[in-house]
């Protein structure tokens, strides 16, 4: 089966740039997405189509793609932002669309 | 408002049944597919099941086919997950999410595209003895 990589922990100071990677054979050649899940909340999609931000999440929240990995950037990081954040994207052929990576919990320090 | 409320979490022993269900509101509910994620204790997202907007196009992930069944009622606005043959493995917390899917043209290629981009609250299923 399908699976995406992600670091299961970083950590940054307030005020830096925390950088939060995901590596997958296919993400050349399907979109990345990425969720944010503070403890004992639901899931809130951060970024879409491996760069797009939703309407109400802050412009510090940016994603990029290389190659097969997707980076999830967080500029300025503040206090609120520690939690986990989740990647998912498809299998190369797009049949299971919806797998996720493993997590990474990003610690504010 | 974009809502979900998911309902019917509770504890059930192993072998046993439950269904669950998800209320959406805000949003025309018939226009999306839906989907099924689960969180176990203390561990990352895990997409049990989606569905297609009319029903006609259903997956399972392989932890749960054979043993759970997603369905939808569009005249009520509701998604539900009914789950036999549970398994310690099964307790979790269980999201439903709305899913935003279609395709992209470019001058040489196409990309699809799926993500969840709202999310219920979540109810928990535990299964133990």
């Amino acid at each position: 089966s399908y699976e995406l990589t992600q670091p299961p922990s970083v950590s940054v100071s307030p005020g830096q740039t925390a950088r939060i990677t995901c590596s997958g054979d296919a993400l050349p050649k399907q979109y990345a997405y990425w969720y944010q899940q503070k403890p004992g909340q639901a899931p809130v999609l951060v970024i879409y189509k491996d760069s797009e931000r939703p309407s109400g999440i802050p412009e510090r929240f940016s994603g990029s793609s290389s190659g097969t990995t997707v980076t999830l950037t967080i500029s300025g990081v503040q206090a609120e932002d520690e939690a986990d954040y989740y990647c998912q994207s498809a299998d190369s052929s797009g049949t299971y669309p919806w797998v996720f990576g493993g997590g990474t919990k990003l610690t504010v320090l | 408002e974009v809502q979900l409320v998911e309902s019917g979490g509770g504890l059930v022993k192993p072998g046993g049944s439950l269904r669950l269900s998800c209320a959406a509101s805000g949003f025309t509910f018939s226009s999306y597919s839906m989907n099924w994620v689960r969180q176990a204790p203390g561990k990352g997202l895990e997409w049990v099941s989606s569905i297609s907007s009319s029903s006609s196009y259903i997956y399972y992930a392989d932890s749960v086919k054979g043993r759970f069944t997603i369905s939808r009622d569009n005249a009520k606005n509701s998604l539900y997950l009914q789950m036999n043959s549970l398994r310690a493995e099964d307790t979790a917390v269980y999201y439903c999410a709305r899913e935003t899917s279609g395709i992209e043209y470019s001058s040489s290629s196409h990309y699809y595209y799926y993500y969840m981009d709202v999310w219920g609250k979540g109810t928990t299923v535990t299964v133990s003895s």
